[in-house]
């Protein structure tokens, strides 16, 4: 198995630009989650799905920040329009069964807005 | 709020000092801790699940400890490849599937 795939690996951007972050989640995993993760505030859960529904976007910063899953192979994360406090790694973590607790993290796409 | 609070932020070791890193949280009831590793441009992997205070897990030279208010992932003889950031995590009760995790601990062993 090839595991969590992310692309791109790296972002480079200027302020105001959109910005999609993409994810491949391993085959069967029913739980797909969008962490950030900053030197300041560690690792954030900004959203996370079941079965490709929305179950919790608590953690999702503000209006600018929108994510998909159409379905059980794709997820994106989008930044419209970007700002430079966006600038982190963005994981995501996919899991299987109840619990969902054993997280697999992708490498992660390391964002830097300009 | 569910809080994770690791110390010592930053700790250097010699190969084969022993030493301990702390979890210290607060949750609304605990559903299990989660320990996980890190190493500089990866995702973090895991490496434990605890479920209730007394519990504990090894894996070679690591071993995890649960008490009702804190975690300790405790390294015996470590090795240079043991030098990773150490993260730990909390679930809650209540349906939530969210893991809370702190800031972890960078560690270095020196050869």
């Amino acid at each position: 198995d090839a595991g969590v795939i992310q692309s791109p690996r790296h972002e480079v951007t200027e302020m105001g630009q959109e910005v999609t972050l993409r994810c491949k989640p391993i085959s069967g995993h029913d739980y797909l989650f969008w962490y950030r993760q900053t030197m300041m505030r560690g690792l954030e859960l900004l959203i996370y799905f079941n079965n490709n529904v929305p179950i919790d976007d608590s953690g999702m910063p503000e209006d600018r920040f929108s994510a998909k899953m159409p379905n059980a192979s794709f997820s994106t994360l989008k930044i419209q329009p970007s700002e430079p406090r966006d600038s982190a790694v963005y994981f995501c973590a996919t899991a299987e069964g109840s619990g969902a607790n054993v997280l697999t993290f992708g490498a992660g796409s390391r964002l830097t807005v300009l | 709020e569910d809080q994770v609070t690791q110390s010592p932020e930053a700790l250097r070791l010699q190969e084969g000092e022993s030493s301990s890193l702390n979890c210290s949280y607060t949750v609304s009831g605990l559903r299990g801790l989660f320990w996980y590793r890190q190493d500089p441009g990866k995702g973090p992997e895991f490496l434990f699940t605890l479920y209730s205070a007394g519990e504990e897990k090894e894996k070679e030279r690591l071993k995890a400890t649960l008490t009702k208010k804190e975690s300790f992932l405790h390294i015996t003889a470590p090795k240079p490849e043991d030098s990773a950031t150490y993260l730990c995590a909390v679930q809650a009760q209540g349906g939530s599937e969210k893991l809370v995790f702190g800031k972890g601990t960078k560690l270095t062993v020196n050869p």
